[in-house]
């Protein structure tokens, strides 16, 4: 039963400091994505990759947010420096078509 | 205005009952609509998508109402295990961008014995 794996599943860190959220896709989905949810908005997409390639990062706080996918079997996630407000529960999704299948989320709490 | 509106609820119904859930949607140009369910600390799962003519899945029906732009759920003979909030996700079609999905806040579901 393939499944997208998240790592770490939870994350305490203090604000200032780096954040690095690791994603493994399901093996032969295309595209990947990274979503925030919290309770005030929801489920908010961040940034994804089609065939490794950025596509969109529209959703992301450019200055301290960024993305890759450094093979296809990795795709991560960087807060650099975190803030409190960066406080929430982040899934990444990978896909093939129109279902996307989550990762059982990184809640990351920042102080 | 949100692309995708959905009432929060909660939704408090008893076991058996038959439960309805609306959402409404902003761009005209959505081609592709579905129903995701969350339950409580977990990811979504996609439950069904949501068909023009009306789809069916056991217990659960989804509808779309293009004129409208809203799309229905209902769930018949509601069990216990079907607590948890459920997201209305839309699919936009401008940009060829096949897996861009728009996600509601989603509709809070509690039923009791």
């Amino acid at each position: 039963d393939a499944r997208v794996t998240q790592t770490p599943r939870h994350k305490v860190t203090e604000m200032g400091q780096e954040v690095t959220m690791r994603c493994q896709p399901i093996l032969g989905h295309n595209t990947v994505f990274w979503y925030r949810q919290t309770m005030m908005q929801g489920l908010e997409l961040l940034a994804y990759f089609r065939n490794r390639a950025p596509l969109d990062d529209s959703g992301m706080p450019k200055d301290r947010f960024s993305a890759e996918m450094p093979d296809a079997t990795l795709a991560t996630l960087k807060i650099q420096p975190s803030e409190p407000r960066d406080s929430a529960v982040y899934f990444c999704a990978s896909g093939q078509n129109y279902e996307q299948y989550f990762g059982p989320g990184t809640r990351l709490t920042v102080t | 205005r949100k692309e995708v509106e959905q009432d929060p609820g909660p939704f408090n119904v008893p076991e058996g009952a038959t439960v309805a859930f609306n959402c409404t949607y902003s761009n005209s140009a959505s081609q592709s609509f579905f129903w995701y369910r969350q339950d409580c600390r977990k990811e979504p799962k996609l439950l069904m998508s949501v068909y023009s003519s009306g789809n069916e899945d056991g217990r659960f029906t989804a509808q779309l109402n293009r004129a409208s732009q809203y799309i229905s759920l209902l769930i018949r003979d509601s069990k216990l295990s079907d607590s948890a909030t459920y997201l209305c996700v839309v699919r936009r079609g401008a940009g060829g961008s096949q897996g861009n999905l728009i996600f509601g806040k989603g509709t809070k579901l509690s039923v009791k014995p």
